[in-house]
């Protein structure tokens, strides 16, 4: 079956400094991958997705993603946090042609130090 | 703002109790899944319906139903309600094939006491 791990359940960053949340994920069928934000007491927002051809995906608020399938990874990354990036972040990959079944990681929460 | 809405936002059920959640899609999306996500977790699949055929299941018993109608909008059903079904119900609706963005709802908060 399918799988997601997010390392770090929680991570803080200065204000300014590099935002990295990593995930990983297992498959032996080339993935779809997603990076949603989630907002105290909101939905799920889409900030990315990687399905087929470039590696390096670029999503809203400034935010990147790098599909490395030799690592099994999609890290999502931001040069320069903001205040506003505190939320909570899930990776979530799809294997299955021709449906949207997401499976999600447990979650990452960035707190940005001011 | 999605498109996608649901209702009611919040609610308080007994266990034992039986609970319908509904969900509104974007226009002209013809899929919608259901989602769980218990509170510090991630959300996990329910269900999905495609032009309102069950299309997959998740690791849910069968007191997790559902229903999508003509118009695309949908219904969750849980019966027999037990304490660990409290938890934000998420929707999320998209159009046809893998790949295509999927938008979500706000999700309702059910808590049984």
């Amino acid at each position: 079956a399918q799988s997601v791990t997010q390392l770090g359940s929680h991570v803080s960053v200065s204000e300014g400094a590099l935002v990295l949340l990593r995930c990983n994920y297992s498959s032996s069928v080339p993935p779809y991958l997603f990076w949603y934000v989630q907002y105290p007491n909101q939905g799920l927002q889409l900030l990315l997705k990687y399905t087929t051809g470039a590696t390096l995906v670029k999503g809203i608020n400034g935010f990147e993603a790098e599909f490395k399938k030799s690592e099994t990874s999609f890290h999502l990354t931001k040069p320069s946090a903001h205040m506003s990036d505190a939320a909570e972040y899930f990776c979530a990959v799809s294997f299955n042609f021709g449906n949207e079944k997401l499976t999600f990681g447990t979650g990452t929460r960035l707190t940005i130090i001011p | 703002e999605t498109g996608v809405t649901q209702s009611p936002t919040h609610l308080i059920k007994t266990r034992g109790q039986q609970v319908t959640l509904r969900c509104s899609s974007q226009s002209g999306h013809n899929t919608v899944s259901w989602y769980q996500q218990a509170l510090g977790q991630g959300p996990q699949f329910i269900f999905q319906y495609y032009r309102e055929e069950e299309n997959g299941r998740g690791n849910f018993p069968p007191r997790f139903s559902g229903l999508q109608f003509p118009n695309y909008s949908s219904e969750l059903n849980v019966n027999a309600l037990e304490l660990d079904d409290s938890a934000l119900y998420l929707c999320a609706s998209s159009f046809g094939s893998s790949g295509n963005t999927i938008y979500f709802g706000e999700g309702s908060w059910l808590t049984v006491v």
